[in-house]
Formats: C-alpha cells, sequence, structure tokens
C-alpha cells in the first residue's frame, strides 16, 4: 500500500511568489494535517482538514490557506513567500481524528526561498 | 512559547547500553504523548505513547515513562542499537477537540557500534 505521498520533494521559490504543496493520504484515510519544520525545530501544526472540512488551525497567518477534495487528498497554498517560509512541510493522514499514533506522515516538501 | 521541551540537542551512547531521551511540557491540558523518530529525508514515523492515566508504556526495546506531577516524560531504549540512530521527538496532545500535536525541538540519538 502506498503511505503519504506529498509533491513536490524539493521547491525553490523567489520571495513575493506563491507556492501549491500537494499532499495524498493513504487510501481510506479521511484526516489531513499540515505541518511545518524549519531547521533546528520541530514540526509545528498549520492546519487539520477533515472530511473536507477545516478542523483545526495553527498560529500561523492568513498567507497561508489549505483546502481538501473529495477524494481526500490536500493542498497547502502558501502566498507572498517570505524567506522565513523556507522549510520542510509535512503532510500527515489518519483515517479518523485519531489520536497521535493514527497519524502517518509523508516524506515532506523541502521549500527553500530565495 | 515552548510547551514542550528537549532539552538536550543531541546524545550519544555505545551499541548494547540504554539510551534515556527526556522531554518535559508546561501545558497541564496534554493528556497523551507520543515519541516520534525521524530519520534524513523522511518523515517522522511513530514509535511509541502513552495516556496520561498510566505511568509506564512498554513495547519492545522502547519504555516510556510519565512523571505527571514533574511534567516530565522520558524515552528509553534497551539495548541501543546503530539503527537507532536518528531524531527523536516528543510530541504532546490536549484533550479531545484538539487533535493537533505539539513537538518538542529533537534530540538527535547517536549509537555507536
Amino acid at each position: 500500500d502506498a503511505g503519504v505521498t506529498q509533491s513536490p520533494t524539493h521547491l525553490i521559490k523567489t520571495r513575493g511568489q506563491h507556492v501549491t504543496l500537494r499532499c495524498s493520504p493513504i487510501s481510506g484515510h479521511k484526516s489531513v494535517s499540515w505541518y511545518q519544520q524549519v531547521l533546528g525545530q520541530g514540526p509545528q501544526f498549520i492546519f487539520q482538514y477533515y472530511e473536507k472540512e477545516e478542523r483545526g488551525r495553527g498560529n500561523f497567518p492568513d498567507r497561508f490557506s489549505a483546502r481538501q477534495f473529495p477524494n481526500y487528498s490536500s493542498e497547502l497554498n502558501v502566498n507572498a513567500l517570505l524567506l522565513g517560509d523556507s522549510a520542510l512541510y509535512l503532510c500527515a493522514s489518519s483515517w479518523d481524528r485519531a489520536w497521535g499514533n493514527g497519524y502517518t506522515f509523508g516524506s515532506g516538501t523541502r521549500l527553500t526561498v530565495v | 512559547d515552548q510547551q514542550v521541551k528537549q532539552n538536550s540537542p543531541s546524545l550519544s551512547v555505545q551499541e548494547g547500553r540504554i539510551s534515556i531521551l527526556n522531554c518535559d511540557y508546561t501545558n497541564s491540558m496534554f493528556d497523551y504523548f507520543l515519541w516520534y523518530k525521524k530519520y534524513p529525508a523522511e518523515g517522522p514515523t511513530f514509535l511509541i505513547s502513552i495516556s496520561s492515566i498510566k505511568d509506564k508504556n512498554e513495547d519492545g526495546r522502547f519504555t516510556v515513562f510519565l512523571n505527571k506531577s514533574a511534567k516530565h516524560l522520558s524515552l528509553h531504549i534497551v539495548p541501543s542499537q546503530p539503527g537507532d540512530s536518528a531524531v527523536y521527538f516528543c510530541a504532546a496532545m490536549g484533550q479531545s477537540g484538539s487533535e493537533k500535536l505539539v513537538f518538542g525541538k529533537g534530540t538527535k540519538l547517536t549509537v555507536n557500534p
């Protein structure tokens, strides 16, 4: 079975640009969460979606948005990129609004803003 | 405001010995705690968890201890193996209604042959 798939794996963008990151959850998983991991820090919660509805939002500016599609895949959008947005963006899926051991993480998208 | 703290950025142990990774938290609303392991170029992988109603949970070579009064948990790996070399993240969750994981900064464990 395929795990959580994220695309692209690496991305370089210029300040002020917009970026879209994609995540395909494990088949049957209905919940998708996004995390940002800056170098030297632990992952930080950005969003959680369950059954296409936003269930949680972390302390991130409105430049960050996300959505979940009918097939439960998800997109994370970041507008007006800043240098500080350079990070590893992780997607995690679970079959329900599960406890943390139910979350499976993808390998992430490494975003570099120059 | 770091609600989950891993104060040791790195730890080095000999193969076969015990590895002890520590984690402190400040938010008393956390009631479920987890350890994740992360290799370079991979996402975090769930290792072991513990509910706040317990003080110990064991899974093979991995044991997690929770001291609620001290707001402290630790992960013991016995015996340590070179394949255990990775970054270990402590994470916490609040009561139902908040499914987000709050992570510490991680501890890089190196197990030397």
